[in-house]
């Protein structure tokens, strides 16, 4: 079975700092996905950045990055230029990337603050 | 265009009592799943459904069962509700098996407390 694990239980950074989020996981396949997805208050879970494992470049989308090391299973996201708006729950979760594979595995996530 | 919507908002329920949760995936999306989200935890793999079958099932007990309807909409119910039962349950939709690469949308989700 697979797993996925954040050690990071509470993070804060200042406004306008960078902060990385920690995520390892666990699998004996070669074709998964990995995500990160962002839960405020407001409860909706928001996709905030995808990686297929079979692609070596690390992800980007805007102020999001990941460092995806598939040897070491680790998948780390980097906020850049935090803002006050990126306060929120974080979740890494493991998806299977054969056809149909629906079901997520996520983590325990991890509380970022951002202060002001 | 309307995203997951998922009703109700919130209930109270009380032990050994039925509840019925409800779906409505994004226009086009075929597949449903269904979390749960304990407080303070991460969610947890309930059910999935595509084209009205059941195409995976988490670990939960018989109590939790699913279904999904013609227009793709879906139902979660649980029986003889337990106080651990109380959570976020989460709606997410994608398009459906034929396309590998596809996000997963989620709902609002409803808030469940037993008493």
């Amino acid at each position: 079975a697979q797993t996925v694990t954040q050690s990071q239980p509470e993070m804060s950074v200042q406004e306008a700092e960078t902060v990385t989020l920690s995520c390892t996981y666990d699998t004996s396949e070669s074709d998964y996905y990995l995500f990160w997805y962002k839960q405020p208050p407001s409860r909706q879970m928001i996709l905030v950045i995808r990686q297929e494992a079979y692609k070596q470049q690390n992800a980007t989308e805007n102020r999001f990055s990941v460092n995806f090391q598939k040897a070491a299973k680790s998948f780390s996201l980097k906020i850049s230029d935090s803002q006050l708006g990126d306060a929120a729950m974080y979740f890494c979760a493991y998806r299977r990337g054969f056809q149909g594979a629906q079901k997520l595995v996520f983590g325990q996530g991890t509380r970022l603050t951002i202060n002001p | 265009d309307a995203g997951v919507t998922q009703s109700p908002t919130h209930l109270i329920k009380t032990r050994g009592q039925h509840v019925t949760l409800r779906c409505s995936p994004i226009s086009g999306h075929k597949s449903v799943s269904w979390y749960q989200q304990v407080l303070g935890q991460g969610p947890q793999f309930i059910f999935q459904y595509y084209e009205k079958e059941e195409r995976g099932r988490g670990n939960f007990p018989d109590r939790f069962s699913a279904r999904q309807f013609p227009n793709y909409s879906s139902e979660l119910n649980v029986n003889a509700l337990l106080l651990g039962d109380s959570a976020l349950y989460l709606c997410a939709s994608s398009l459906g098996q034929g396309n590998r690469n596809q996000p997963q949308h989620f709902g609002d989700g409803t808030r469940l407390s037993i008493l």
